[in-house]
């Protein structure tokens, strides 16, 4: 059974950092295309971050660039997200997420975890 | 402000039809970018229900039905059941932003 299990939220102050972890069961992460989603309080889902599946390729909504990095551990089947300089609208609910393909273009989200909030106040 | 507009809420009665809508532009659903279709009960993983625009995940009832048309989409529901309650997000991809984008997301509200 495909499963993606994230930890690693909680309550930083503005300009902290955290560092996000979803472990990965029944594939293999390093076959897929991997993503990261958020969801602020009251709002609609939002893109933040893809990893290639050979790790080759990683993609950030603007908001984050520099701020925020996507990374894989392949021994553990584990994704991470590295969150810097973390600010007030970061606060959100953190999704993991594994891409499908279609025709060889990253098209839908086919399985997702339950997600961590990441909460960024002083 | 979500790329992507949807109603912030629907509601009908068990064993009625609802639609929610999807609402792009010429750079994504306009373009020609497959819109797809998650359910979102909080607190718990977002689980697909329709890629591809109509395309159905084995195990999703037929019950759910998705179509595109122009810079719009939207997803159908029939035959109305109390565990249909939860929230409802479309995606698509847009290609003047360069992300990937999602709409608001559909309360549905079973009376």
């Amino acid at each position: 059974e495909v499963q993606m299990v994230e930890s690693g939220g909680g309550l930083v102050q503005p300009g902290g950092s955290l560092r996000l972890h979803c472990a990965a069961s029944g594939f293999r992460l390093s076959d897929y295309w991997m993503g990261w989603v958020r969801q602020a309080p009251g709002k609609g889902l939002e893109w933040v971050a893809n990893l290639k599946e050979d790790g080759s390729e990683k993609f950030y909504v603007d908001s984050v660039e520099g701020r925020f990095t996507i990374s894989r551990d392949s021994a553990n089947n584990s994704l991470y997200l590295q969150m810097n300089s973390l600010r007030v609208d970061d606060t959100a609910v953190y999704f993991c997420a594994r891409w499908k393909l279609w025709f060889g273009e990253v098209s839908h989200f086919d399985s997702w975890g339950q997600g961590t909030l990441v909460t960024v106040s002083s | 402000q979500s790329v992507l507009t949807q109603p912030p809420s629907v509601s009908g009665a068990p064993g009625q039809r609802v639609t929610i809508s999807c609402t792009g532009s010429s750079s994504n659903i306009g373009a020609g970018f497959d819109v797809h279709w998650y359910q979102h009960l909080p607190g718990t993983a977002p689980k697909l229900l329709i890629y591809v625009n109509s395309k159905r995940p084995s195990g999703v009832p037929d019950r759910f039905s998705g179509s595109r048309s122009g810079t719009s989409a939207s997803l159908a529901i029939t035959g109305l059941q109390a565990d249909d309650e939860a929230d409802y997000f479309c995606q698509s991809y847009d290609n003047s932003l360069h992300v990937w984008v999602f709409g608001g997301g559909t309360k549905l509200t079973v009376l």
